[in-house]
């Protein structure tokens, strides 16, 4: 089944303790990419990767790290998590943001994070 | 990055109403339209898309209408139900609207 998956679904932090938040996907998709959702201001990208090894930063990334070692896997990094970044969370895969290619996003189920 | 505007952010309707929700966008190279829905407590998933070398689509109640000229395209709901009820995101290049709540009351 083709999927994104997302994990922890919920997590309650301390302020300050470094964490993951892991995305992994089987459809072989280039594009893959992280958004934090907060009531009223809809869906906004914090770091995008075109392919592996090619990341950038999107609207909002201050806080926030990523890697693209494999093609699979995209996981989020809160070096030192603070309470502005409680938020629910989204990882998001498609064959590619642009030209022919560009497809659909196929979206993890959401990661809802607080940060006490 | 580019921007993609969403109106309304908010939209109250009767049951078999119409609703229309609103975006426009800015990179005029861009040729794929997608909306997505997201019902409470749950993942945006695709509804319907269009891409730019159409003006219309069509899918039963839903439709998608594009406007390259002026870098809009909308999303049409006839004879809403109940279970329209959701948020409503448009996106352009993997950048998403704001989101628009619709009601839907019985």
């Amino acid at each position: 089944e083709a999927q994104v998956t997302q994990n922890p679904r919920y997590l309650i932090t301390v302020t300050g303790k470094k964490l993951t938040v892991t995305c992994s996907q089987n459809m072989n998709h280039e594009y893959m990419s992280w958004y934090r959702q907060d009531p009223g201001l809809g869906l906004r990208q914090i770091y995008y990767s075109m392919n592996v090894e090619v990341t950038d930063k999107g609207d909002v990334p201050e806080g926030y790290k990523v890697s693209r070692k494999e093609k699979r896997n995209f996981p989020l990094i809160l070096e030192s998590p603070s309470p502005n970044q409680t938020s629910l969370y989204f990882c998001a895969s498609s064959f590619s943001r642009t030209g022919t290619r560009n497809t659909e996003a196929f979206f993890g189920q959401g990661t809802r994070l607080t940060v006490v | 990055g580019e921007n993609v505007e969403q109106h309304p952010s908010t939209l109250s309707v009767q049951e078999g109403d119409s609703a229309v929700i609103k975006c426009t966008y800015s990179d005029s190279a861009s040729n794929y339209f997608p909306w997505y829905k997201q019902e409470l407590g749950k993942r945006p998933q695709l509804i319907i898309d269009i891409r730019s070398n159409v003006g219309e689509k069509k899918d039963q109640r839903i439709a998608v209408t594009l406007n390259k000229t002026a870098k809009h395209f909308s999303l049409h709901i006839t004879e809403t139900q109940p279970e329209d009820s959701a948020v409503y995101f448009c996106a352009n290049d993997m950048r998403f609207g704001a989101g628009t709540r619709l009601t839907v009351k019985p």
